[in-house]
């Protein structure tokens, strides 16, 4: 069983560029939720994804959007990056939002830095 | 709105000592709580879920206890080790679409 897989591992980017991150789900999982960790804080909720339509979103700007596709493999897009998106952005995959215990598996990771 | 809180945010102990670490959250309409592990600039390693209905769940040295009348959970590691040196996150499952609330974790030292 494979689990969560993210790319690239770190990435540098610049004031006003726009940035794709990518995310496979865990075998068999058709949820993805994407975080954001700030240095010294803990993850903070974007949005999550349910068979391909965005099911629910936290409280960031539409400059952060998304997608999933029919393999359940997902982006992260943002828009005109700012000093502040400098973060470790996390992916995570579940079963089925709706049933079950929603144990949600992360992966390791991408290390965003904005100059 | 949802918030957790962790206490306490650095805990520094000797090998072997038992500890607990304290998580608490402000809405009791949780569909689970999970605790996980993290090193630094890694991912987040899940240790233990423990569901609303459930009040603890245990694996290896870990026990995790879950009051969610009162909006407090627990973690007690038993006999710990240098390996265990990292930062623990509580993190609580509520809202549409059952989305992790975090807190801001307690960095865990454990000295040789």
């Amino acid at each position: 069983e494979t689990g969560v897989t993210q790319s690239p591992t770190h990435l540098i980017k610049t004031r006003g560029q726009q940035v794709t991150l990518r995310c496979s789900s865990q075998s068999g999982h058709n949820t993805v939720s994407w975080y954001q960790q700030a240095l010294g804080q803990g993850p903070q909720f974007i949005f999550q994804y349910y068979r391909e339509e965005e099911n629910g979103r936290g409280n960031f700007p539409p400059r952060f959007s998304g997608l999933q596709f029919p393999n359940y493999s997902s982006e992260l897009n943002v828009n005109a990056l700012e000093l502040d998106d400098s973060a470790l952005y996390l992916c995570a995959s579940s079963l089925g939002f709706r049933t079950g215990p929603n144990e949600q598996f992360f992966g390791p990771g991408t290390r965003l830095t904005v100059l | 709105k949802q918030e957790v809180t962790q206490i306490p945010a650095a805990l520094s102990v000797p090998e072997g000592e038992n500890l607990v670490l304290n998580c608490s959250f402000t809405d009791s309409a949780i569909y689970n709580l999970q605790w996980f592990r993290q090193d630094p600039g890694k991912g987040l390693t899940s240790l233990l879920l423990i569901q609303s209905s459930q009040r603890e769940q245990t694996s290896g040295r870990l026990n995790a206890s879950l009051d969610k009348s009162s909006g407090r959970s627990t973690l007690y590691i038993a006999a710990s080790q240098p390996g265990d040196s990292a930062t623990y996150l509580c993190a609580v499952s509520s809202g549409s679409a059952r989305q992790l609330t975090f807190g801001s974790g307690t960095q865990l030292t454990v000295l040789p």
